[in-house]
């Protein structure tokens, strides 16, 4: 059974860095690229990042192109989400997702808050 | 960037009736290699989104057959044949043909 399993999210101060990790099993994770999606308290999905199964290709969002830096480690089956210089408009729930054109699974989510 | 606008943003609906959803997008979303990646998902509060359907009109696995998906060029729907209770909750559409991906506002079901 596919699953994706995020952590690392919490509290952080504006300007702060967090790195988001999301496990992923049950599938042939190298052969999917995968994505993060975020959620604002009570927004809508906003797409934040995307990479190829290989790593060689990777998309960002406006709102986090310079800041945030996605990857993965494709021995141990972990996408992770680099968050640097984040801001108070970065607060959410952050999801990982297989695939990019239409995310089929989705993890739980995580929340970062930044605030002081 | 490829705006997605759905209507109505709120939906009361009544369980057995049906419903449906609009999804309009700002460019065309036929991809060069001929497909359409058009999806719509489902949430519940305080869970993760679910994917009902991908590329206009296929439904995922497990997803009622009381849901279907339609359209072509940039006009979308959603229509849910007789609603149920478990239907609550808010829908997106998101386009997966355009660099960056989108999603619309989202469209609150409630009975």
């Amino acid at each position: 059974e596919e699953q994706l399993l995020d952590s690392g999210g919490g509290l952080v101060q504006p300007g702060g860095s967090l790195r988001l990790s999301c496990a992923a099993s049950g599938f042939t994770f190298s052969t999917y690229s995968m994505s993060w999606v975020r959620q604002a308290p009570g927004k809508g999905l906003e797409w934040v990042s995307v990479i190829s199964g290989d790593g060689g290709t990777k998309y960002y969002a406006d709102s986090v192109k310079g800041r945030f830096t996605i990857s993965r480690d494709n021995s141990k089956n972990i996408l992770y989400l680099q968050m640097d210089s984040l801001r108070a408009d970065d607060t959410a729930v952050y999801y990982c997702a297989r695939g990019s054109s239409g995310p089929d699974y989705w993890g739980q989510g995580t929340l970062v808050t930044v605030s002081s | 960037d490829v705006v997605m606008t759905q209507s109505p943003l709120s939906l009361p609906v009544t369980l057995g009736q049906p419903a449906s959803i609009s999804c309009r997008s700002s460019q065309g979303l036929v991809y060069r290699d001929g497909n359409t990646y058009l999806s719509w998902f489902h949430q519940r509060p305080g869970q993760s989104p679910r994917r009902l359907i991908y590329k206009v009109s296929i439904r995922d696995s497990g997803v009622p057959d009381r849901f279907s998906g339609s359209g072509s060029g940039t006009d979308f729907t959603l229509k849910i044949s007789r609603v149920e209770a478990e239907d609550v909750g808010v829908y997106y559409c998101m386009q997966g043909t355009h660099w960056p991906r989108t999603f619309g506002q989202g469209t609150k079901v409630e009975i």
